[in-house]
């Protein structure tokens, strides 16, 4: 199986900041990474697909980027419906995998 | 607004199986991949498997011998059942919604609609 891994693995922010959260595959993965975000106690919403195709109804302060092993999530201008979890996932094989997750919290 | 709506059996003894039921109101089940994720508490979500309209289902080898998704496309609902559980199978359980059948991003099988989930506890 293909392992992701995410870093950091929690951080704290103030409403505005720019946030990135780096996520890191084991292999070659091309853009097959998508990006979700997970609210306590409620299903994971998709953000990004393909790295870095924005899900229709999502703010543009989300932006992704990257391709091979190496991809970014980037919040331009952290707002306070922002403070979740954040997952990568990969789909470029079987079977799909997900990061550990990013925590970001109120500073 | 599509919804999907997850359902079961809270409680499920060790070494029986598990059913689960997503109900899908504002879409067409036939028109979808639909995929099953659970995430143990505290923990990343893990990927079960993928169905879609052919029948045809891809699942995660570490339960491929123990799990079987399908649809009901006659009552627009998705099925899960997994066997012989543990307590290695307590989790949340969520259904959703995959890229459009035939359209051009399919292949990247995102997820883009969930439920809210429902809790599955294995124990005697």
């Amino acid at each position: 199986d293909i392992q992701m891994t995410q870093s950091p693995s929690s951080l704290s922010a103030s409403v505005g900041d720019r946030v990135t959260i780096t996520c890191r595959a084991s292999q070659y993965i091309s853009n097959y990474l998508n990006w979700y975000q997970q609210k306590p106690g409620k299903g994971p919403t998709l953000l990004i697909y393909a790295a870095s195709i924005l899900q229709s109804g999502v703010p543009s302060r989300f932006t992704g980027s990257g391709s091979q092993t190496d991809f970014t999530l980037t919040i331009s201008s952290l707002q306070a419906e922002d403070f979740a979890t954040y997952y990568c996932q990969q789909t470029y094989t079987s079977p799909q995998t997900f990061g550990p997750g990013t925590t970001v919290d109120i500073k | 607004q599509v919804q999907l709506l997850e359902s079961g059996p809270g409680l499920v003894r060790p070494s029986e199986t598990l059913s689960l039921t997503c109900s899908v109101s504002g879409a067409s089940i036939s028109a979808y991949f639909w995929s099953w994720v659970r995430q143990p508490a505290g923990k990343g979500p893990e990927w079960i498997g993928r169905v879609y309209s052919s029948g045809s289902g891809s699942y995660n080898p570490s339960l491929w011998s123990r799990v079987t998704a399908s649809l009901d496309t006659s009552n627009n609902q998705i099925s899960l059942k997994l066997s012989s559980v543990t307590a290695a199978d307590t989790a949340v359980y969520y259904c959703a919604r995959g890229p459009m059948v035939g359209t051009s991003n399919y292949n990247y099988f995102y997820m883009d609609v969930w439920g809210k989930g429902t809790t599955v506890t294995v124990s005697s």
